[in-house]
């Protein structure tokens, strides 16, 4: 069965610390894995992707298939970052078909 | 650019109605689905399409129809409206399935009374 986990509904960290927004998967086969960010009153948008390795806004992904993670990771949190976020897989075929975490809301404190 | 763009954006429905949700997108995408959000819950695929007169069942396809007469719009039809149908729907497009960045609309809140 598919199905994305992500343990945490809140992460409440203080500007300047260290981010990590967890999330593992189950699927058989080899998935693409995504990040979505929905910041307030904004629409869902992806942040990153496995398949092309960015590091965007300063975040950062690893797809560690040994532990089935694709944990989220930003060293110095801003303000800026606080959002819901998203984990995804999907098919390698099937980009379309998306299956979604239940998401994590990030809080960044000044 | 609107993008892709949702209607109504708020709903209130009385059990057994039915009404549509609409759903147009301006970037020549080829690809539309639509997602369900329940509290506490992620999105979940109801349908999508991958071109004009192409629809195909997501994972909780039941009580929803959908069609794609045209590339740009993918109406979801809610048939016989029932409580379990209360949810956040999102319509989402993209240029075609080889991983182009996913666009979503603003979402559709709708409640089943």
């Amino acid at each position: 069965a598919q199905r994305v986990t992500q343990p945490e509904k809140l992460l409440s960290v203080f500007k300047g610390a260290p981010v990590e927004l967890k999330c593992n998967y189950s699927y058989s086969g080899s998935p693409e894995l995504f990040w979505y960010v929905q910041y307030s009153r904004q629409r869902l948008q992806l942040l990153l992707r496995h398949i092309s390795r960015e590091s965007i806004k300063g975040f950062t992904a690893d797809l560690n298939k040994g532990e089935t993670s694709f944990h989220l990771k930003k060293p110095f949190a801003q303000e800026e970052d606080s959002a819901m976020y998203y984990c995804a897989l999907s098919p390698p075929t099937g980009f379309q078909k998306l299956v979604f975490g239940t998401g994590t809301r990030l809080l960044v404190s000044p | 650019n609107a993008g892709v763009t949702q209607t109504p954006k708020f709903q209130v429905l009385k059990t057994g109605q039915s009404m549509t949700l609409q759903c147009a997108q301006d970037m020549n995408h080829e690809y539309m689905s639509w997602y369900r959000q329940d509290p506490g819950m992620g999105l979940r695929l109801i349908h999508y399409s991958v071109g004009a007169g192409i629809t195909d069942q997501g994972e909780v396809p039941n009580g929803y129809n959908v069609s794609r007469s045209t590339t740009e719009d993918f109406p979801l039809r809610l048939l016989s409206a029932a409580p379990s149908q209360t949810s956040v729907y999102f319509c989402a497009s993209s240029y075609d399935d080889s991983g182009n960045t996913i666009y979503f609309g603003e979402g559709s809140w709708l409640t089943v009374v």
